[in-house]
């Protein structure tokens, strides 16, 4: 299995902050990578495809780059409404895998 | 506007089996690229990838549930079921069921609203 690792596991950061998690695959899974926001006692939702599409309808603030083996995830000026658990999820290969998660709070 | 919505017990005991059902509205289970997945998440932790089924009935499952876990189809209720057999503390969490599409996006979207599962004697 490809293991994705996050960091940090959790963050504390204050409105209108840029806010970068990190997702690292074990092995090469080129752009195979999507980011998911999950709010409390709700579904993930999809933010970035792709490792840096964003999708429809997800705010300009949020960006994805990367490939290979080390993915990032921003929220540029950080807003209220974006304090959630954030995952990446890698489809490269069977089994498709997330990462552990990061939660995102506001100081 | 396609919607999934899950349902099945909430509470089991150790040794029986889980079985959920996944009623999809908007769009036929029987066409497209569609895969129809399972996703659970145990209180406070992430996100497990159960399986997913195509309208042919090809499944694919997750190596760590796999000698446990069967998929299946009713394309007259446009419905999909996951059981897992045997079940165990170690299964108590929530439930997801979402759409992923392997040619035209590879991602789980949309999503149920999700069915807590609890395992407990």
């Amino acid at each position: 299995d490809i293991q994705m690792t996050q960091s940090p596991s959790s963050l504390s950061a204050s409105v209108g902050d840029r806010v970068t998690i990190t997702c690292q695959a074990s092995q090469d899974i080129s752009d195979s990578l999507n980011w998911y926001q999950q709010k409390p006692g709700k579904a993930p939702k999809i933010m970035i495809y792709d490792a840096s599409n964003l999708e429809t309808g997800v705010p300009a603030r949020f960006s994805g780059e990367g490939s290979g083996t080390d993915f990032t995830f921003t929220i540029n000026s950080l807003q209220p409404e974006d304090i959630a658990t954030y995952y990446c999820q890698q489809y490269n290969h069977l089994p498709i895998t997330f990462g552990q998660g990061t939660r995102l709070e506001i100081k | 506007q396609l919607q999934l919505q899950e349902s099945g017990p909430g509470l089991l005991k150790p040794s029986q089996t889980l079985s959920l059902t996944c009623t999809v509205s908007g769009d036929s289970i029987s066409v497209g690229d569609n895969y129809w997945s399972w996703i659970r998440q145990p209180p406070g932790r992430g996100l497990e990838w159960i399986g997913y089924i195509f309208h042919s009935g090809l499944t694919f499952y997750n190596p760590s549930l796999k000698s446990r876990v069967r998929m299946s189809l009713d394309t007259s209720k446009n419905q999909f079921s996951l059981n897992v057999t045997s079940v165990t503390a170690t299964d108590t969490g929530t439930y997801y069921c979402a759409r992923y599409r392997l040619t035209t996006g590879n991602w789980f979207d949309p999503w149920g609203q999700g069915t807590l599962v609890t395992v407990s004697s």
